[in-house]
């Protein structure tokens, strides 16, 4: 069975920042691309940022509203995803899903999400 | 940016037919796949490569993509169908979703 546990999320004031942590099992997670989405409170779904597997490269990508404040990293040795969230803002505020890509489907390259963690709520308020 | 739009919500009676729109600008020359989100609960995939469905979810629920338009029909749509539906494609890097759908099960 596929499990995604988002931890770390909190109150934090402008300008503060978090790390965020996904632990992965249930799966290869070395050959998974992994993502984070968010979701503000009411709002729809938005997506932060992805890493790919070390196969195919380890690179990152990230949506325009984070780029440059936002990281995106792996333990493979520890089956866990991370974003380091800097320079934080009130619009931050939202949800903060883990998502896997399991390349071993077809996942990666037709750009689905396999399976979504429960969230962590991280609150970006003064 | 690429955007896609869906209606904000769809009403639909018990055991009929509901019908979510997902429109982009060559939406058909990408993947689409859909989601549901239940209040209070993450999202699921339920439609992947534009009409494949992942195993567990039902055959009511089935989608095509042709032209700049994506859609989800949920045929004999049941009271537990009720939810916030979200489509997404992808352009080789970056991730889209649409605009979600309510859809309410009168």
């Amino acid at each position: 069975e596929v499990q995604l546990v988002e931890s770390g999320g909190g109150l934090v004031k402008p300008g503060g920042s978090l790390r965020l942590s996904c632990a992965a099992s249930g799966f290869t997670f070395s050959n998974a691309w992994m993502n984070w989405v968010r979701q503000a409170p009411g709002k729809g779904l938005e997506w932060v940022g992805r890493i790919k597997s070390k196969t195919d490269g380890g690179t990152t990508d990230y949506a325009a509203p984070v780029k440059g404040r936002f990281t995106i990293s792996r333990d493979d040795s520890k089956n866990t995803l991370y974003l380091q969230v800097n320079s934080l803002k009130t619009e931050d505020t939202a949800v903060y899903y883990c998502t896997n890509q399991d390349c071993s489907s077809t996942s990666c390259y037709t750009g689905y999400f396999d399976y979504w963690g429960q969230g962590t709520l991280v609150t970006v308020s003064s | 940016s690429y955007e896609l739009t869906q209606p904000p919500s769809v009403s639909v009676s018990p055991g009929q037919t509901a019908t979510i729109t997902c429109s982009g600008d060559k939406l058909g020359d990408k993947y689409a796949c859909w989601y549901q989100q239940k209040p209070g609960q993450s999202p699921v995939l339920v439609i992947y490569q534009d009409s494949k469905r992942p195993s567990g979810i039902p055959e009511r629920f089935s989608g095509s993509n042709s032209g700049n338009t994506a859609t989800l029909t949920i045929s004999g749509t049941q009271a537990m169908d009720e939810a916030d539906y979200y489509c997404q494609a992808w352009d080789s890097t970056f991730y889209v979703f649409g605009t979600g759908t309510k859809v309410t099960v009168l």
